[in-house]
């Protein structure tokens, strides 16, 4: 199976930056994708790069691709107390299908 | 937009029963859905990939006769868990594909517990 890795644990202070990361192994993925699951919800899409990109911005997010290290990462800026939550990686797979990273939970102390 | 609803959202049921897990794209027509597990503090697992009016297709280690999924129609698939015990006791979430998008949009998950 695919291998899609994360740091399990991130605490920021409210208002710094957070910086969470993720390595996968399938170099053949199309496009990579953040989600948040905030507790006991569901995953909500937060943003999505295409594998020939190298970084993509949206509002507070920036999602930056290395794709020779096979390293993605997401930053939060002036992160606040309503991100606090469960982050996960995926990369497209054969089939359309998903696979996930670990999940990383962002604590942002105030 | 692209809603997806899961129905229940939670459900306590006996050991030896079944349990039948709705997901439905609300406002878009899904020809693949997913369905994933989820254990506390851990990532989601897929279970199957769902295309609208064939047989789903299994993830290895899977049991299908266990797990029964059926996708009639372009907006609706269900999971029944047949014969529930507790170690079937997880957080099933469902995904639906739109059009023909890569990006999966997810339901908010069936919380099931099996005494």
């Amino acid at each position: 199976g695919e291998d899609v890795e994360q740091s399990l644990f991130l605490s920021v202070r409210e208002g710094d930056s957070s910086v969470i990361n993720c390595t996968y192994t399938d170099s053949s993925s199309t496009y990579l994708y953040w989600y948040k699951q905030e507790p006991g919800a569901g995953l909500q899409l937060l943003t999505y790069i295409f594998s020939n990109m190298d970084m993509k911005q949206d509002q507070r997010l920036t999602v930056l691709l290395n794709k020779k290290d096979k390293h993605l990462s997401l930053r939060i800026a002036d992160t606040q107390t309503g991100d606090s939550a469960i982050y996960f990686c995926a990369e497209i797979f054969t089939g359309n299908q998903f696979y996930f990273g670990t999940g990383t939970s962002l604590t942002v102390i105030p | 937009g692209a809603v997806v609803s899961q129905h229940p959202s939670w459900v306590i049921c006996k050991s030896g029963t079944s349990v039948k897990i709705e997901c439905r794209s609300l406002d878009f027509q899904a020809t693949t859905m997913f369905w994933y597990r989820q254990f506390p503090k851990q990532s989601l697992m897929l279970m199957a990939t769902s295309n609208e009016g064939s047989k789903a297709t299994y993830e290895q280690g899977v049991e299908k006769d266990k797990f029964l999924i059926n996708h009639a129609s372009l907006t609706l698939s269900t999971l029944t868990v047949t014969s529930a015990h507790p170690e079937d006791s997880s957080f099933y979430i469902c995904s639906a594909r739109k059009g023909q998008e890569n990006t999966q949009y997810f339901g908010p998950g069936t919380r099931l517990l099996v005494l």
